[in-house]
């Protein structure tokens, strides 16, 4: 049973334009909801965390909505850009035990 | 570079053959994570170190699988009798002693059991 479900699966999106990954999970010992953006043969790079008691937290152009009661959150990327085609990871921590659970990656395709 | 550094790069074997992998975190990191992903999926959680403890194993690490941390510092992950499931990146990780346990990702080891 995977504890973090990831949509979509891999996303195209035009240079300019708003790419939005969602996650979902049903854990609510979950503590620390990190992304993750991995480009191939690396490891994956934190981009943006947030904890469950903010709804919204902004660092450039990426951003991310956490809806607790909905138990989902999402990255949003505005104004993609080419660079930005890798594939990203959700995850999430379990509290008190430092496991983290990771979903099973959005691979996102900017289009120039 | 100060960053997560992970000895070998690659790793071809022949199916039976026990494999050793090295993990050296950021010097300041307490915290260690061993991870595996497969092609087309997130990293899976294998084990996790404070300072020197093995503080959590996952239950998909099967007993040919152990891993070691001696004083702290770079960590160890053996597989023993390789399979070809076993195939895979092991991908480490270590995070400091802040509450926000961030966790900062190694390069990762590519193994392909032939």
């Amino acid at each position: 049973q995977q504890q973090v479900k990831q949509s979509p699966q891999s996303l195209i999106v035009q240079k300019g334009g708003i790419s939005i990954i969602n996650c979902a999970y049903e854990n609510t010992a979950f503590d620390y909801f990190p992304w993750y953006q991995q480009f191939p043969g690396k490891g994956p790079a934190l981009l943006i965390a947030i904890r469950p008691d903010v709804s919204e937290k902004k660092e450039g152009r990426f951003t991310i909505s956490f809806n607790k009661s909905a138990k989902q959150f999402s990255l949003h990327i505005m104004d993609s850009q080419p660079g930005d085609s890798a594939t990203y990871f959700c995850a999430a921590r379990l509290y008190n035990f430092n496991k983290f659970y990771f979903g099973s990656g959005t691979k996102l395709n900017v289009k120039p | 570079d100060t960053g997560v550094s992970q000895d070998p790069r690659h790793k071809i074997t022949k199916r039976g053959q026990n494999v050793t992998f090295r993990c050296d975190p950021i010097s300041e990191h307490n915290r260690l994570y061993w991870y595996r992903q497969t092609l087309g999926q997130g990293p899976e959680f294998l084990t996790y170190f404070q300072n020197e403890a093995q503080l959590e194993k996952s239950r998909l690490l099967s007993d040919r699988f152990s891993a070691e941390r001696p004083k702290g510092s770079f960590s160890t992950l053996e597989i023993q009798r390789t399979e070809q499931g076993d195939s895979a990146m092991y991908l480490c990780a270590s995070s400091g002693r802040s509450i926000s346990y961030e966790q900062y990702f190694g390069p990762g080891t590519r193994l392909t059991v032939t």
